[in-house]
């Protein structure tokens, strides 16, 4: 059973960079008909993808986020990463990590972690 | 860019059938998939590419799509089935789509 778990801060300063990290277990993240993503859900809110990536490396990112995102993944771990700089307010949320097919559909997701942006 | 609409709220009688519906230009290209998602859980996978169903979601959830609305349905809705519903899909670059999500209240 494919299972996801992220882990980072909790709490980070306005201005600075927001990291996470999606551990998968139970399978590969190297498979080919997948893409590893990360989705988040402000307080009260819906959920807004953030960015994906391919094991290869190619990367997708949600065009109001893109200037700020990077998605990373690490094979040899099994692991994939979020960035998110010059953070606000307006980014605290849950973050949630997953894998995704090309369709889109999202089948295994991680607990999810929520990330507060204060001072 | 592409986008999904859901209407934000729909109720439904124990027992009923409701359809929850999501409506978007990229859904007459893409297939629509939905997401149970209960208050402080992470949001489940009930249906994937238009009509297929998971391991394990009950039978009572299926999907359909025409044209650019995808819906999803559940036919004799229990008390267990209030929540919020997502749909998601793919626009024509790869990114993935959500919509604004359905809370659905069983009475």
């Amino acid at each position: 059973q494919l299972q996801l778990q992220e882990s980072g801060p909790g709490l980070v300063k306005p201005s600075e960079t927001l990291s996470l990290t999606c551990s998968v277990s139970g399978g590969s993240i190297s498979s080919s008909n997948y893409c590893w993503g990360w989705i988040r859900q402000p307080p009260g809110a819906g959920l807004e993808w953030i960015g994906s990536i391919y094991y290869s490396g190619t990367t997708y990112y949600n065009p109001s986020l893109k200037s700020r995102v990077t998605v990373s993944v690490d094979t040899y771990k099994n692991q994939f990463s979020l960035m998110l700089s010059s953070v606000t307010a307006a980014d605290t949320a849950v973050y949630y990590c997953a894998r995704h097919a090309l369709s889109g559909a999202l089948d295994y997701w991680g607990q999810g972690t929520l990330v507060t942006v204060s001072s | 860019s592409s986008e999904l609409t859901q209407d934000p709220v729909v109720s439904v009688a124990l027992g009923q059938t409701v359809r929850i519906t999501c409506q978007g230009d990229n859904l007459r290209n893409y297939y629509a998939s939905w997401y149970q998602q209960k208050p402080g859980q992470a949001p489940v996978l009930v249906i994937y590419d238009k009509d297929n169903r998971p391991s394990g979601i009950p039978d009572r959830f299926s999907g359909s799509s025409s044209g650019n609305t995808a819906s999803l349905t559940i036919t004799g809705a229990q008390a267990e089935d209030e929540a919020d519903y997502y749909c998601n899909s793919r626009d024509s670059t790869g990114d993935v789509l959500f919509g604004g999500g359905t809370k659905l209240t069983v009475l």
